[in-house]
């Protein structure tokens, strides 16, 4: 099974900071995606990446696929106390079958 | 998208009992999913429910413990086993969208082995 190193695990800024969350493998990855999930609920789809270097941008996220698609970033820009929540990425072993890096708990205090 | 139901949200059971985990997709899918989600941790992937067939399970899962079906292309079912409190965790299924790359996931069966 292919692992995905993701970091930091806990991260709390304050409203307006910037961040960026890292996912890492050593591991090749047929595309990456990137998930919010709130408490009670399912991870919810945020984007998925699948060319080396490609660049998504969702309102004031950025997600980033690395060149050699091992890595990539997720990177808010001025954060607000509605982006907390749970990030996980997820990269597709094939088939879909999708494994989950350990998630980044993210906390905006206003 | 797709919307995916699952029932029950939540149960409380005890230990050497069985619980069976209904998932309702709202449109033909056709790759089916099941994931265990343990407290404050992340997803790890049960197997993949094949409609039609047995499912294909991840190292670490076996069909006696955790038994699936998939009677069509909207449909499915987990069934943990025997469970003991270690079984205690969130499971979710989660379907494949129109496109390859998009999964949709349920909202979770919160389960608690006393």
């Amino acid at each position: 099974t292919q692992l995905l190193e993701q970091s930091p695990q806990f991260l709390s800024i304050q409203e307006g900071e910037n961040l960026t969350v890292y996912c890492n493998s050593s591991s090749v990855f047929s595309s990456l995606q990137w998930y919010r999930q709130e408490p009670g609920e399912g991870p919810v789809l945020l984007v998925t990446v699948v060319t080396g270097g490609e660049v998504k941008k969702l309102k004031r996220l950025t997600f980033q696929f690395g060149d050699a698609r091992k890595d990539s970033s997720l990177h808010i820009t001025a954060a607000q106390p509605g982006d907390t929540g749970l990030y996980l990425c997820a990269g597709d072993q094939g088939a879909q079958k999708l494994v989950f890096g350990q998630g980044t708990r993210l906390t905006i205090n206003p | 998208s797709a919307v995916i139901s699952q029932k029950p949200s939540r149960d409380i059971c005890q230990r050497g009992t069985s619980l069976t985990i209904q998932c309702q997709v709202d449109s033909q899918v056709t790759m089916m999913f099941w994931y265990r989600q343990q407290p404050g941790q992340s997803l790890t992937l049960i197997a993949t429910a094949n409609q039609g067939s047995e499912a294909t399970y991840e190292s670490g899962f076996v069909i006696d413990k955790f038994p699936i079906s998939r009677p069509n292309l909207t449909f499915s079912t987990l069934t943990v086993s025997n469970m003991s409190p270690e079984d205690s965790s969130i499971y979710l299924c989660s379907a494949m969208g129109l496109s390859y790359y998009e999964q949709y996931f349920g909202p979770g069966t919160r389960l608690t082995v006393t």
